[in-house]
């Protein structure tokens, strides 16, 4: 099984921040990558497919890049509503495996 | 507007068994395939099981092969789930999900139904 590990799992940040979570995968996955956001109490919502497209409706202050076993995830201007916990997800091969998550907090 | 509704959870005793239902609308049921994925209370996300459009190709989690069986009914866009010989680690919430078009995992998720096992 492909092991997926992020970091940092925990990140307070202030509003306008820049903010950048990193996934790594245990092989080469080419870009079968999702980011994943999840707020308390809700069902997660895709982010980003394929490392780096933007899904419908996802604010452009988002971006995904990477390819093959290192990715990241970046804020670039942090809002109030971004508080959440965000996951990395690899969609190369059965199983399917998440990240740990990683925490996002505002200051 | 895409809408899964899941059904079904509750609290069973461990070694017992629950079916959860997956209510679907709002797209072509039959052409997508489709997943579930279990979250443990204060746990990250884990995968459970896929199931393609004509049924033809499942897979299984290895924490739940053997117990667990995924199933469609694309008449009536329906997605199942049957759990048997349940263990304490099933206690989840349960979330339906779709996978998107050109392997496009997971864009759109229901709003989950809760397993709990316990004595």
């Amino acid at each position: 099984d492909i092991q997926m590990t992020q970091s940092p799992s925990s990140v307070s940040a202030s509003v306008g921040d820049r903010v950048t979570i990193t996934c790594r995968a245990s092989q080469g996955i080419s870009s079968w990558l999702a980011w994943y956001q999840q707020k308390a109490g809700k069902a997660p919502k895709l982010l980003i497919h394929t490392a780096s497209t933007l899904q419908s409706g996802v604010p452009s202050r988002i971006s995904g890049s990477g390819s093959g076993t290192d990715f990241t995830l970046t804020i670039s201007s942090l809002q109030p509503e971004d508080a959440a916990t965000y996951y990395c997800q690899q969609a190369d091969s059965f199983p399917y495996t998440f990240g740990q998550g990683t925490k996002l907090e505002i200051k | 507007e895409v809408q899964l509704v899941e059904s079904g959870g509750g609290l069973v005793q461990p070694g017992g068994s629950l079916r959860l239902s997956c209510a679907a609308s709002g797209f072509i049921f039959s052409s997508y395939g489709m997943n579930w994925v279990r979250q443990a209370p204060g746990k990250g996300l884990e995968w459970v099981s896929y199931i393609r459009s004509s049924s033809n190709t499942i897979y299984y989690a290895d924490s739940v092969k053997g117990r667990f069986t995924i199933s469609r009914d694309n008449a009536n866009n329906l997605l199942y789930l049957q759990m048997n010989s349940l263990r304490d680690e099933d206690t989840a919430v349960y979330y339906c999900a779709r996978d998107g078009i050109d392997r496009v995992p997971f864009d759109h998720w229901g709003q989950g139904t809760l397993v709990t096992i316990s004595s």
